[in-house]
């Protein structure tokens, strides 16, 4: 596709339950983010992928959350044992160089 | 590290009037970007526009132009001849030149409405 494509778009569960959250960037960008939106707040860094670079994970906010990213493409973000403090918008943005970022539509997480 | 200051939660103007945005910043960085995005309800974050620290003159897309003082640390967003379409949520970012993860902060946003 021509952009950042995030699925699903919106995924309710329940408390302690895991949930996987995909991007797939735009072909040929070979950094990936993903951030994490509360609700009326700002954009918080979650994790960065620069080609096959070891990730940067300094943003995540605990060992419950990990991300992968297969082949320099698609990445998942997974939340394990999910807490209502998790439920936000996650979203994926890729980036063909530095400065210029594009982002997906997001993923809505309510956690009941 | 960097912040980013956006004091407006909400404004509110009519159609066909002017409004700006306001946006402090502050690093010790000397060469970096700054960026306005738009986020509307469909969530995706929209660039509006994007400055070079090292560029003096300011930048400007169509209706969207912005004042860059660096001195002063300041990068304020202005729409002219505002529309029904730009109502959304802007965020005010920054990025040291170094790109990677850790040069992009987020202001808290701007919530702009547009009414007819």
């Amino acid at each position: 596709g021509a952009g950042v494509s995030q699925s699903p778009s919106n995924k309710v569960t329940e408390k302690g339950k895991d949930v996987e959250l995909r991007c797939d960037p735009i072909s040929g960008h070979t950094a990936l983010y993903w951030y994490r939106q509360s609700l009326g707040q700002g954009l918080e860094f979650l994790i960065y992928f620069q080609g096959n670079s070891a990730p940067d994970k300094s943003g995540l906010p605990s060992d419950r959350f990990s991300a992968e990213r297969t082949g320099g493409s698609v990445s998942t973000l997974t939340i394990q044992r999910t807490q209502q403090e998790d439920s936000a918008v996650y979203l994926c943005a890729s980036s063909p160089d530095r400065a210029k970022l594009f982002f997906g539509s997001g993923t809505q997480l309510s956690v009941l | 590290a960097q912040t980013v200051t956006q004091s407006q939660p909400e404004m509110s103007v009519q159609e066909a009037e002017t409004v700006t945005l306001s946006c402090t910043y502050d690093t010790s960085e000397s060469n970096y970007y700054l960026f306005w995005y738009k986020q509307p309800p469909s969530r995706q974050m929209i660039l509006v526009i994007r400055q070079e620290a090292y560029k003096q003159q300011n930048a400007t897309e169509n209706r969207f132009s912005v004042n860059f003082q660096k001195a002063a640390k300041s990068f304020s967003l202005k729409i002219s001849d505002s529309q029904l379409g730009d109502t959304a949520m802007y965020f005010c970012a920054f990025m040291n030149s170094g790109g990677g993860a850790d040069g992009l902060t987020f202001g808290k946003g701007t919530h702009l409405i547009i009414q007819p």
